[in-house]
C-alpha cells in the first residue's frame, strides 16, 4: 500500500563517498520534492520537480542534485558528503496545490 | 521571508486529556495550511489541510483552526491516548510555493 516509496531506509557512507538516495511514488503526481530534516528541526526544502522542471533552493548546497528520469522516480545525489550532511532524507510527492504524501525517509549516517 | 513558530516545543499530558497544539505564521498571505504527524524515525502523515478561504478542519478527534488575520492555527486532539504520542509540524504554503514548515511540538500522552 505504500504510496510513496524511499530506499534505503538506512543509508551509511564514508565522508567524500558519493551516495544517491531513491525515490518512487505510485500516485502519478506531478510534483517530487526533497527535504532535509534534521534532529528536533523543521524539514527543510531542497529542491522540487514539477513534472520536468527543475526547482532548486537558493541556499542548498552545490553539493546536492537530483535527476527525475520520469514520472514515478526521483533520485538524490550527494556528491562529496561531509558530516554535516548527516541527517534524515524525506521524499514527497503532491499534485499542484494539494496535499503533500511523505515517504517514510531514509536515514543517512556520514563515517 | 515566511516564518512558521510552533509553540511549546514539547508538551506531555495525561491519556484523556484535550489539548491544543499552536501555530503562527508571520506572513497572512497563505495559499492553505497543512497539520502533520512524524513519529520517530519516520516521514511525515497528513492529518489536516485547511484551504485560506476555510476556518477549520475536522478528522475524528482531530480538530485544526484556521485565523489567517491573526496568522494563527490551532489543532485540538480530543480524549488524548498513548497512540497520539508523536511530533505534530504545522506548514503553510505561501501562494503556489512550497511549504514552510515549523519545528513541531513534541507530544506524549502518558497512560
Amino acid at each position: 500500500d505504500a504510496m510513496v516509496i524511499q530506499n534505503p531506509r538506512y543509508q551509511v557512507t564514508q565522508f567524500g563517498k558519493p551516495v544517491t538516495l531513491s525515490c518512487s511514488q505510485t500516485l502519478n503526481h506531478n510534483v517530487m520534492y526533497w527535504y532535509q530534516q534534521k534532529s528536533s528541526q523543521a524539514p527543510k526544502l531542497l529542491f522540487h520537480y514539477y513534472d520536468k522542471d527543475f526547482n532548486n533552493e537558493a541556499d542548498t548546497p552545490d553539493n546536492f542534485q537530483s535527476r527525475r528520469p520520469n514520472t514515478s522516480f526521483c533520485f538524490l545525489d550527494i556528491r562529496s558528503p561531509g558530516l554535516g550532511d548527516a541527517a534524515m532524507y524525506l521524499c514527497a510527492t503532491s499534485n499542484s496545490g494539494q496535499p503533500q504524501h511523505f515517504g517514510d525517509g531514509t536515514r543517512l549516517s556520514i563515517l | 521571508k515566511q516564518e512558521v513558530t510552533q509553540i511549546p516545543a514539547a508538551l506531555s499530558v495525561p491519556e484523556g486529556e484535550n489539548l491544543v497544539l499552536n501555530c503562527s505564521f508571520t506572513d497572512s498571505a497563505i495559499y492553505n495550511l497543512q497539520w502533520f504527524r512524524q513519529d520517530p524515525g519516520k516521514g511525515l502523515t497528513s492529518l489536516l489541510l485547511i484551504q485560506s478561504s476555510q476556518r477549520e478542519q475536522t478528522s475524528g478527534r482531530l480538530n485544526a483552526s484556521l485565523d489567517k488575520s491573526s496568522g494563527r492555527s490551532t489543532l485540538y486532539i480530543a480524549a488524548s491516548q498513548p497512540g497520539d504520542s508523536a511530533t505534530y509540524l504545522c506548514a503553510v504554503r505561501p501562494g503556489n510555493t512550497p511549504l514552510v514548515f515549523g519545528k513541531g511540538t513534541r507530544l506524549s500522552v502518558i497512560a
